[in-house]
């Protein structure tokens, strides 16, 4: 079975703070795929982005980036120079590449940028 | 926006009642996917159809069933219902079964009194 944990239920920094959201995995399968979702309070689901098991180079898109370590099952978001925009739920997700390809989430952390 | 429509936005309706939520996926989506959002479960995998066949089932309950359409929109009943069902149904779809990544509607929000 898979499972993620986002240890952070929540989260508050000031503008222009630096912030890392924690996901840890679990997963016997070899082959898998991490994502990161954004729920602002809209409502809707956000894709921000997408690993495989296989690549492990960490990823910078702007402010976000993402550090993926396969030996501590670990997939980490950080925000840079935050902003008010920021503030929503984020969610982490496993899939499996064999069999049924649904999403497993974590728990969510809810992150507040403070003017 | 992701290309996936859902309607209605909100549901208000009463404990032993009947609904159906709709789905249309991104234009070109063979696959679709039913999630529930609730406080205490948190996001949570319901069902999976691709291409018109069921490919996968999750924590749904035997009160809530989904198909999906030649057209490849797709429609989850939820019946009988009760207080604990009240919460935000999301459809999803992808391009294809693999994990490709996918694409979220905008939810319904279902209430029940």
């Amino acid at each position: 079975a898979q499972k993620v944990t986002q240890a952070q239920t929540e989260i508050s920094v000031v503008e222009k703070e630096d912030v890392t959201l924690d996901c840890v995995y679990e997963t016997r399968d070899t082959t898998y795929y991490l994502f990161w979702y954004k729920q602002p309070p809209s409502g809707e689901l956000v894709f921000l982005i997408r690993r495989n098991s296989f690549d492990e180079q960490n990823e910078i898109s702007g402010r976000y980036s993402w550090n993926f370590q396969k030996s501590t099952s670990s997939f980490n978001f950080t925000i840079t120079a935050s902003q008010v925009v920021d503030s929503a739920v984020y969610f982490c997700a496993l899939s499996v590449f064999q069999g049924a390809q649904k999403l497993v989430f974590g728990q969510g952390t809810r992150l507040t940028i403070n003017p | 926006d992701s290309g996936v429509t859902q309607t209605p936005k909100h549901l208000i309706t009463a404990t032993g009642q009947r609904v159906t939520l709709r789905c249309s996926p991104r234009s070109g989506d063979l696959s679709v996917y039913w999630y529930q959002q609730s406080l205490d479960q948190g996001l949570q995998f319901l069902i999976q159809y691709y291409n018109g066949e069921e490919r996968a089932k999750g924590n749904i309950l035997e009160r809530f069933s989904a198909q999906q359409f030649p057209d490849l929109h797709s429609e989850l009943n939820l019946s009988s219902l009760e207080l604990g069902d009240s919460a935000l149904y999301f459809c999803a779809s992808s391009a294809r079964t693999g994990s490709n990544e996918q694409f979220f509607g905008p939810g319904t929000r279902l209430t029940v009194l």
